[in-house]
């Protein structure tokens, strides 16, 4: 079954640039099927929606983030990474990694990793 | 404020069907499918419902609906284990993006 890691700083100061890596094991990102995506959820908070990474390198980004943001996929590696540039206080959140969605059903995520917390500050 | 509306808040006793709504809108419950998850406490979220339904694994307890721009979770025979977040996410045509609702928190009584 397919598996999904998450793994970088847990501790980013502001300005800097957030990094974080996914590791998909028990399938390929370089199936086809599936896009592959970034969600965060802050402290006590609901969902957000960060984006998404194609085997072919096609992207998709929350505009909310967009002038900040770079998905990228190794397919080499079984991987793909965030970049958030430039951040504050208000990107400390619980970041998950996961599979999908598909293109039928824009909105299936599955599965989804333990989630990695990241805390901005100094 | 998130586009897909759900309740903050539900809840029931053990053994009662609850239900779970989710509004939005003909950009996006109206024209594409639905999708449920479910947080248990200190835990990453996990698919629950896909467009109506269960994935391999999930009890039929759980089950979901759509009607027009909202849909519904729908939990039978409520157990104790099942006291979680539940959020509802479709793709929204209007935004070009992924929305999911604001979550609601589900009270095992």
């Amino acid at each position: 079954q397919v598996q999904m890691q998450e793994s970088g700083p847990g501790l980013v100061k502001p300005s800097q640039t957030l990094s974080l890596t996914c590791t998909v094991s028990g399938g390929s990102v370089n199936s086809g099927a599936y896009f592959w995506s970034w969600v965060r959820q802050h402290p006590g908070k609901g969902l957000e929606y960060i984006g998404y990474v194609y085997y072919s390198g096609s992207t998709y980004y929350n505009p909310s983030l967009k002038s900040r943001l770079t998905i990228s996929i190794d397919t080499s590696k079984n991987q793909f990474s965030l970049k958030l540039s430039s951040v504050t206080a208000a990107d400390t959140a619980l970041y998950y990694c996961a599979r999908g969605p598909f293109t039928s059903n824009r909105g299936w995520f599955n599965p989804w990793g333990q989630g990695t917390l990241v805390t901005v500050s100094s | 404020q998130p586009v897909l509306t759900q309740p903050p808040s539900a809840s029931g006793t053990p053994g009662q069907r609850v239900t779970i709504s989710c509004s939005g809108s003909g950009s996006n419950i109206g024209t594409n499918s639905v999708n449920w998850y479910q947080q248990l406490p200190g835990t990453a979220p996990k698919l629950l419902i896909a467009a109506n339904a269960r994935p391999s694994g999930v009890p039929d307890r759980f089950s979901g609906s759509k009607s027009g721009t909202s849909a519904s979770l729908a939990i039978s025979g409520l157990q104790s284990e099942d006291e979680a977040d539940y959020y509802c996410a479709t793709w929204d045509d209007s935004l070009n993006g992924v929305i999911f609702g604001g979550g609601t928190k589900l009270t095992v009584l």
